[in-house]
C-alpha cells in the first residue's frame, strides 16, 4: 500500500494566528511531497512542491512567507499557514510521490479543513 | 484555455449503468495519465494510471487514452451507489516538466438506486 496521513483533519483558528499541518507517508519514502488547496466543488490547486532537504518550489501567486513548507525527512512535510486570515479557510491536501519507484503516481492524504474565524 | 478540460457534471446514472467520464487536454507533452476518485471531504484516491494510448482494465474500471485526439476516458461498468464521488483526471510530463500534476476540474458522479 501507499498511505499518506495528515494531521490535524480539522482545525479552527483565530485570525492572525499560525497553524501547522503535518503530512506523513506511512509506509514508503517520499522524496517529493506536494501541497494543494481545494475550494468547494473545485479542483485541486497546487501550492508548492517540496523536496526533502531543500527549499520548496512555490507556484505563481502563492506567498512563500505566508505558507511555510518544511520537508525535513523522507516521510514528513509540514505546511504552516502564518498570520491566517478568513480567506485562507480552505481544504488543504498533501500528496507524496514514492521515491525510486518505476511509476509517478502521487498518493494523497485525507486533507485538512482549515477554518479561520 | 485550460490545459485540461473536464465536464464538472453532475452526472446522474442508475445503478448498473456504464459510466463514461472524459477529459481533453491541449498539451501534447503530457505522457502520463491518471484517474482519481474523491469522496466528499476526503483526499483523492488513485484509481488507475497509464502511459500509452489504448485501454487499460482493472476490475470494473477501464482507462482509455487517445493521444492523437488528446482525449482520455474512464469507463465504469456495473456502476454502484458506492461509486458516487467526484472523478478527477490528472496528467503530467515525464521528462523536463518536473513532477507536477495538472488536474481537470473533476466530474461529480451520482449513481442512484
Amino acid at each position: 500500500g501507499a498511505v499518506v496521513s495528515q494531521h490535524p483533519s480539522r482545525v479552527i483558528c483565530k485570525s492572525g494566528t499560525s497553524v501547522k499541518i503535518e503530512c506523513r507517508s506511512l509506509d514508503f519514502q517520499a522524496t517529493t511531497m506536494f501541497w494543494y488547496r481545494q475550494f468547494p466543488k473545485q479542483s485541486l490547486m497546487l501550492m508548492a512542491t517540496s523536496n526533502e532537504g531543500s527549499k520548496a518550489t512555490y507556484e505563481q501567486g502563492v506567498e512563500k512567507d505566508k505558507f511555510l513548507i518544511n520537508h525535513a525527512s523522507l516521510t514528513l512535510s509540514t505546511l504552516t499557514v502564518t498570520s491566517a486570515h478568513p480567506e485562507d479557510s480552505s481544504f488543504y491536501i498533501c500528496s507524496a510521490e514514492k521515491a525510486g519507484g518505476p511509476s509517478y503516481e502521487q498518493y494523497f492524504g485525507p486533507g485538512t479543513r482549515l477554518t479561520v474565524t | 484555455q485550460k490545459e485540461v478540460e473536464q465536464d464538472p457534471g453532475p452526472l446522474s446514472v442508475p445503478e448498473g449503468a456504464i459510466v463514461s467520464l472524459n477529459c481533453t487536454y491541449s498539451n501534447s507533452a503530457f505522457q502520463y495519465f491518471m484517474w482519481y476518485r474523491q469522496y466528499s471531504r476526503k483526499g483523492p484516491e488513485l484509481l488507475m494510471y497509464t502511459y500509452s494510448s489504448g485501454n487499460k482494465e482493472d476490475g470494473r474500471f477501464t482507462a482509455q487514452v487517445d493521444k492523437s485526439s488528446k482525449y482520455i476516458s474512464l469507463f465504469i461498468r456495473d456502476s454502484q451507489p458506492s461509486d458516487s464521488a467526484t472523478y478527477l483526471c490528472a496528467m503530467r510530463i515525464l521528462t523536463g516538466g518536473g513532477n507536477k500534476l495538472t488536474f481537470g476540474t473533476g466530474t461529480q458522479l451520482k449513481v442512484e438506486l
